[in-house]
């Protein structure tokens, strides 16, 4: 099992650029979620599935976009970009009960805008 | 919302000495308190987890206490080893999320 990917690695955006950060996982896990980490301040949630078609809001929504139009992937948009989203981005993924179920992280990715 | 706090930012200890790391929150219906270790360039990794119907868990040198009263939680590290450096983080559920603490970086001196 690959378990959590997450492309690209590295990205640096202009502010007002749009992106799409990719997560995958292939442990048919129903519960999915994208985090923020900045310098002091733990992991935020933005955004969780808890199965295909199905989303919500985190604690720090604003300026980005979810799907799940299936199981394995969780796509997440930046809809017009700004420096203080500035920060690593880590897909997680669990099995059904995700907020009281162990949470396997992808690798992050790291974005820069300018 | 939840409040979780962790205490200290930064933990410097010798080598095969323990090392203790604490946690406060403020939701009383929280039930789930996890500790995640995050090596340098990687995603956090759970290490230790305690539901609140138990007061102490351990695995190996690793234990979790837990104090539902006073609403704090710490983890504990005994016999510390180099691969033991690392940044340690709390959580707590809270209404279907996962609240953070903000980390405790350990350093393990030789």
């Amino acid at each position: 099992n690959a378990g959590v990917t997450q492309t690209p690695k590295f990205q640096v955006l202009k502010t007002g650029q749009s992106m799409t950060l990719q997560c995958a996982q292939d442990m048919n896990h129903e519960y999915m979620s994208w985090y923020r980490q900045d310098p002091g301040m733990g992991l935020r949630l933005i955004h969780y599935s808890v199965g295909a078609g199905i989303t919500d809001q985190g604690e720090v929504p604003n300026g980005y976009n979810v799907s799940r139009s299936t199981t394995e992937d969780f796509p997440l948009r930046l809809l017009s970009a700004a420096p203080s989203q500035t920060s690593v981005y880590f897909c997680a993924s669990s099995y059904s009960q995700g907020h009281q179920e162990t949470q396997y992280f992808g690798p992050g990715t790291r974005l820069l805008v300018l | 919302g939840e409040n979780v706090e962790q205490h200290p930012s930064t933990l410097s200890v010798q080598e095969g000495d323990s090392a203790v790391i604490k946690c406060t929150y403020s939701d009383s219906a929280s039930n789930y308190f996890p500790w995640y270790k995050q090596e340098l360039g990687k995603g956090p990794q759970l290490i230790i987890d305690i539901r609140s119907n138990v007061g102490e868990k351990k695995d190996q040198r690793i234990a979790v206490t837990l104090n539902k009263t006073a609403k704090h939680f710490s983890l504990h590290i005994t016999e510390t080893q180099p691969e033991d450096s690392a940044v340690y983080f709390c959580a707590v559920d809270s209404n279907y999320q996962l609240i953070w603490g903000a980390g405790t970086k350990l350093i393990i001196k030789p």
